[in-house]
């Protein structure tokens, strides 16, 4: 089946840096989505992407769908510490087909 | 309020009980999903509703029962379950169209 290799698996920032992390992929995506997970909780959906080479914000967040669309980034800027969780990225390769799910990068962030 | 709720949140049983999750969603959406998520592990899809009828089981084993009697109500029936099923249950509802995923919060299970 399909993978996503998401990177990476965990991050240690102090508060204020500005983390990136990526989910790359042999096969084409054409909907990239980006989730938070907070402890105890379900995945939050931050950002939606539908076309190859998008660039989309959503406050300190911004996401990109790659150009070649096997591969998507998240960025966070000025990292705070309620940015602490896990983040997913998901790809669709058509529609009507199921999500793939990356493994999902660990930040945390200390104060 | 995520607009998806599952209750319980928490459920410890032995291998020999029967118990039941349920999903509940107010977004109007008309597509329902059960997900398995087990630590350091992608999330694992297990069984997809669209309009009510199921249209994906992805090789689940039988001792997990999904039921979806309408379109914002969504059931998983477990019984004599093994302890590699403890996990957080996940269930997720969407337009029947596909994404973006609504998801809940999920039940933690733990099977003893």
């Amino acid at each position: 089946g399909q993978q996503l290799n998401q990177s990476p698996q965990s991050m240690f920032i102090q508060e204020g840096e500005d983390v990136s992390m990526n989910c790359t992929s042999s096969s084409i995506f054409n909907t990239w989505l980006w989730y938070k997970q907070d402890p105890g909780e379900g995945p939050v959906l931050l950002i939606a992407l539908y076309k190859a080479g998008e660039l989309t914000s959503n406050g300190r967040l911004t996401a990109q769908f790659g150009i070649t669309r096997k591969d998507s980034f998240l960025n966070i800027s000025a990292s705070i510490p309620s940015d602490v969780g896990i983040y997913f990225c998901a790809g669709q390769s058509y529609s009507g087909s199921r999500l793939t799910f990356g493994e999902g990068t660990q930040l945390t962030v200390n104060p | 309020e995520t607009g998806v709720t599952q209750t319980p949140r928490h459920l410890v049983m032995g291998m020999t009980n029967k118990k039941s999750l349920k999903c509940e969603q107010h977004l109007g959406h008309n597509a329902m999903y059960w997900y398995k998520q087990s630590a350091k592990k992608p999330l694992e899809l297990m069984f997809v509703y669209s309009l009510e009828e199921r249209v994906e089981n992805n090789s689940v084993p039988s001792r997990f029962s999904p039921e979806c009697p309408n379109s914002s109500h969504l059931f998983l029936h477990l019984h004599t379950l093994q302890p590699e099923d403890s996990a957080l249950y996940l269930c997720a509802s969407s337009q029947a169209e596909g994404p973006p995923l609504h998801f809940g919060n999920g039940t933690r299970l733990t099977v003893t």
